[in-house]
């Protein structure tokens, strides 16, 4: 079956504990990016990469980091998470623009992250 | 810059009723258009899409029509049901960039 895999799906951390959400997909996507999903703000996307050691800040990077060694795996990092970071994230992945500009996301099932 | 506007909820209707939750957009060039559903608890997924002017897409009852006139892509359905309570978001992308509406709730009650 197509799809994002996104682990854990539920995580409650403390101030300052580095952790990494992994999220993989099995499609062959090129593009992968990370969003955070927040009551009244809608989804802001953090990073994104178009390919291999290919990523980019998206409108919310701070705080976060995020590597692409292999063309399905797209983990985030939150180095040194803090209570603002408390969200539900989605990873999600698509062919890149061009030829693959009719595509549409595929999103993973989401992590809730809470920081206390 | 692009950027898509879709109406506020929430959204309550009585089943079989009549569902239209707009949305408009902005772009330069011709964006491909999607609507996306999320239901409780889970990730957004795709239900339809329309990638050129006049293009309809259709799911699951669900219909919307690409109006380059208008830059509007309008998601319609004839008779909602209790399990068509979701959150609805209307997307529009042009080469890497994707932009989301803010979302429209919709709760339908028996």
């Amino acid at each position: 079956e197509a799809q994002v895999t996104q682990n854990p799906r539920y995580l409650i951390t403390v101030t300052g504990k580095k952790l990494t959400v992994t999220c993989s997909q099995n499609m062959n996507h090129e593009y992968m990016s990370w969003y955070r999903q927040d009551p009244g703000l809608g989804l802001r996307q953090i990073y994104y990469s178009m390919n291999v050691e290919v990523t980019d800040k998206g409108d919310v990077p701070e705080g976060y980091k995020v590597s692409r060694k292999e063309k399905r795996n797209f983990p985030l990092i939150l180095e040194s998470p803090s209570p603002n970071q408390t969200s539900l994230y989605f990873c999600a992945s698509s062919f890149n623009g061009g030829q693959g500009a009719n595509y549409g996301y595929t999103f993973g099932s989401g992590t809730r992250l809470t920081v206390v | 810059g692009d950027s898509v506007t879709q109406m506020e909820g929430p959204v309550t209707l009585s089943e079989e009723a009549f569902l239209t939750i707009n949305c408009t957009y902005t772009a330069t060039g011709y964006p491909s258009l999607f609507w996306y559903v999320q239901y409780p608890g889970e990730g957004l997924q795709l239900l339809l899409k329309a990638t050129k002017a006049d293009d309809k897409g259709s799911n699951k009852g669900f219909e919307a029509t690409y109006r380059k006139e208008t830059t509007s892509f309008h998601l319609e359905k004839g008779s909602v049901q209790v399990s068509d309570s979701a959150v609805y978001f209307c997307a529009l992308r042009r080469g890497n960039q994707f932009y989301f509406g803010t979302g429209t709730s919709l709760t339908v009650i028996p």
